[in-house]
């Protein structure tokens, strides 16, 4: 099952703790997504990129980082600046902006 | 502004019943619309889009610029259509997918 692998499946915070969530495609993909889920919530986009060595601000960046060092690459780091970061984080990839998107699997955060 | 609404949280058939799943949008351009399905244990992935008008293990959605709408139909539910699925607008900032909040559909035997 390649495509798009996200790790770890469940991960732990402490508090004032920074973490970070990878996710990796193999399907040669130039754009890339972060969602977070919250329960009856649906999907809200955290940050996007388009090309290697670029990124965009989503619609709940704050309290967020991420790289896109590599095309394959996008972590996520949820930084001790986000008060609530309990959530299950999606990931996602496309060929390019308007195309359909592939989901990874998720990791859920919770904070210990 | 943008918005996505998915007014069921739940929806509940028989099976060979037909099931409608609602999505209303708001968006001042030309829309561009989605429906992305997660089955149990598996990943969210892309049931079908307006613009390709092509029906997908029986489901179709209509495009209602007049109504904004974009309700996802089958005829004949089946047990294996049991799901949760969310209705997605591009229109984002940048283009990008606002997702609705979902609606779980359970078809009973």
């Amino acid at each position: 099952d390649g495509g798009i692998t996200q790790s770890p499946k469940y991960l732990f915070r402490k508090e004032g703790q920074n973490v970070t969530l990878s996710c990796e495609q193999n399907l040669n993909h130039d754009a890339m997504y972060w969602y977070r889920q919250d329960p009856g919530q649906g999907l809200r986009l955290i940050y996007y990129s388009q090309i290697v060595n670029d990124f965009q601000k989503g619609d709940i960046a704050e309290g967020y980082s991420v790289s896109r060092e590599k095309k394959e690459s996008f972590p996520l780091t949820v930084t001790s600046a986000q008060k609530n970061p309990t959530a299950f984080y999606l990931c996602a990839s496309s060929i390019d902006r308007d195309e359909k998107l592939f989901f990874g699997s998720g990791t859920q955060l919770s904070v210990l | 502004a943008q918005r996505v609404t998915q007014p069921e949280k739940l929806l509940s058939v028989f099976k060979g019943a037909p099931v409608e799943l609602k999505c209303n949008y708001s968006y001042s351009g030309s829309p561009e619309l989605f429906w992305y399905v997660q089955y149990s244990r598996q990943r969210l992935q892309l049931l079908l889009r307006h613009i390709s008008r092509e029906s997908i293990k029986g489901f179709t959605a209509d495009l209602n610029k007049g109504e904004t709408s974009f309700h996802l139909k089958k005829p004949f539910a089946q047990e294996e259509d049991s799901a949760m699925y969310y209705c997605a607008l591009r229109g984002g900032s940048q283009g990008n997918l606002i997702f609705g909040k979902g609606t779980k559909l359970s078809v009973k035997p």
